[in-house]
């Protein structure tokens, strides 16, 4: 199994441009999930899905759009980039039953806006 | 609301030392689940321990150790005889009510050859 796996793992974008985070998991997980990591302030939520067709907001979603149209893929798109939004972003998966919920963390995509 | 409290920002510690990662947390929920995670320098993050509100065994594993205490709400994490590689950002978060997880700000742990 690969995992969860993100693409890219760095991009640089400028102020208003839109672009897509790529999540993807061979693991048949049903619960995906965006986080956002900034400096002195953890991983903070910004959206999620417990399962294909079902997406819901998290702390932070605010200038991102998320879709699941199949199991394995849990896209993030940034509508119109703002420099609020450099940060690196996680995604995540885990399992539905409550005795497996860990989640599964991808490797990050560091974001810059300028 | 929930609420995950990491109040140490930054612990140095000499090799071999013991280290504990403090975690405080607040909940309304009578079912909850706490995690422990780990982001070394690479930048990665590594589960560690996911416990359940009602499982208040403490847990050993290796060098690491968790107690967790419902009535203070908390859910420390103990490493023993800390090794170098020990060093990294550590996380607590906890679930509630639901899928959503909040984490807490971290702890940057650094351990001295």
């Amino acid at each position: 199994n690969a995992g969860v796996t993100q693409t890219p793992k760095f991009q640089v974008l400028k102020t208003g441009q839109s672009m897509t985070l790529q999540c993807a998991q061979d693991m048949n997980h049903e619960y995906m999930s965006w986080y956002r990591q900034d400096p002195g302030m953890g991983l903070r939520l910004i959206h999620y899905s417990v399962g294909a067709g079902i997406t819901d907001q998290g702390e932070v979603p605010n200038g991102y759009n998320v879709s699941r149209s199949t199991t394995e893929d849990f896209p993030l798109r940034l509508l119109s980039a703002a420099p609020s939004q450099t940060s690196v972003y996680f995604c995540a998966s885990s399992y539905r039953q409550w005795d497996q919920e860990t989640q599964y963390f991808g490797p990050g995509t560091r974001l810059l806006v300028l | 609301a929930q609420k995950v409290t990491q109040a140490q920002t930054e612990i140095s510690v000499v090799e071999k030392e013991d280290v504990t990662l403090d975690c405080v947390y607040e909940t309304r929920d009578t079912t909850y689940y706490l995690f422990w995670y780990k982001q070394p320098p690479s930048g990665e993050l590594v589960f560690l321990i996911r416990r359940n509100s009602f499982d208040e065994q403490n847990e050993i594993s290796g060098r690491y150790s968790w107690n967790f205490q419902k009535s203070t709400s908390s859910f420390n994490f103990t490493i023993t005889a800390s090794q170098v590689v020990d060093s990294a950002v550590y996380f607590c978060a906890l679930r509630a009510g639901g899928f959503k997880t909040i984490f807490g700000a971290g702890t940057r742990l650094f351990v001295k050859a």
